[in-house]
């Protein structure tokens, strides 16, 4: 169980083009999905916290405008990125954490996407 | 001081031997700690979770918990080569509900 799937797991795209990703919690209800990014040699920064139904929650330093975060429903949270630029180029994962049953806590992580702006 | 704190490594450690790999946090009130496995190139999956003070074990894995010093390990006991990843250990910010993560342990075992 517990199982959190993104996609795409690779993209690449032209600078100043949009890239949305998808994440979905494949077998539970999600009651918050998280958005990460890791830079190589780096650790795991938490860029915004969803719930759903409800506008997301960033971190500091985070531009809310650019990083388009939609949680439509208890499976599904879609984060795009506005006018991407080559700093931008990074893995993105995302994670779901479990209301029903369990606690709800703990965060399952999906695959992962690596986006790549050129 | 940052909020999660692990040494970074490299750890190398013999196959068959037990790799250590420890964590500090400076939240006092957080209740519920996380190590995550990463191997290269893929994203973190978890590996324990430990709310209560002493040890939890679940087959190799140890992870052992000390509030009071604000400590957390975790123990792989018969090291094998595919353990070599990066640790993650990650503790929950309470009232947030945002994990904060360490910047993990790069971990190789030795064949």
């Amino acid at each position: 169980g517990a199982v959190v799937s993104q996609h795409p797991s690779r993209v690449i795209c032209k600078s100043g083009t949009s890239v949305k990703i998808e994440c979905r919690s494949l077998d539970f209800q999600a009651t918050t999905m998280f958005w990460y990014r890791q830079f190589p040699k780096q650790s795991l920064m938490l860029m915004a916290t969803s719930n759903e139904g409800s506008k997301a929650t960033y971190e500091q330093g985070v531009e809310k405008d650019k990083f388009l975060i939609n949680h439509a429903s208890l499976t599904l949270s879609t984060l795009t990125v506005t006018s991407a630029h080559p700093e931008d180029s990074s893995f993105y994962i995302c994670s779901a954490s479990s209301r029903s049953g369990g606690r709800t806590d703990t965060q399952y992580f999906g695959p992962g996407t690596r986006l790549t702006v050129l | 001081q940052k909020e999660v704190e692990q040494n970074s490594g490299p750890l190398s450690v013999p196959e068959g031997a037990i790799a250590s790999l420890n964590c500090t946090y400076s939240d006092r009130v957080s209740q519920s700690f996380f190590w995550y496995r990463q191997y290269s190139g893929k994203s973190p999956e978890l590996i324990m979770s430990i709310y209560s003070n002493g040890d939890k074990e679940d087959g190799r894995f140890t992870a052992q918990l000390n509030k009071a010093s604000q400590y957390v390990s975790l123990l792989i006991r018969d090291s094998q080569p595919s353990d070599s990843a990066t640790y993650l250990c990650a503790v929950l910010i309470q009232g947030a509900q945002k994990l904060v993560f360490g910047q993990g342990t790069r971990l190789t075992i030795n064949p």
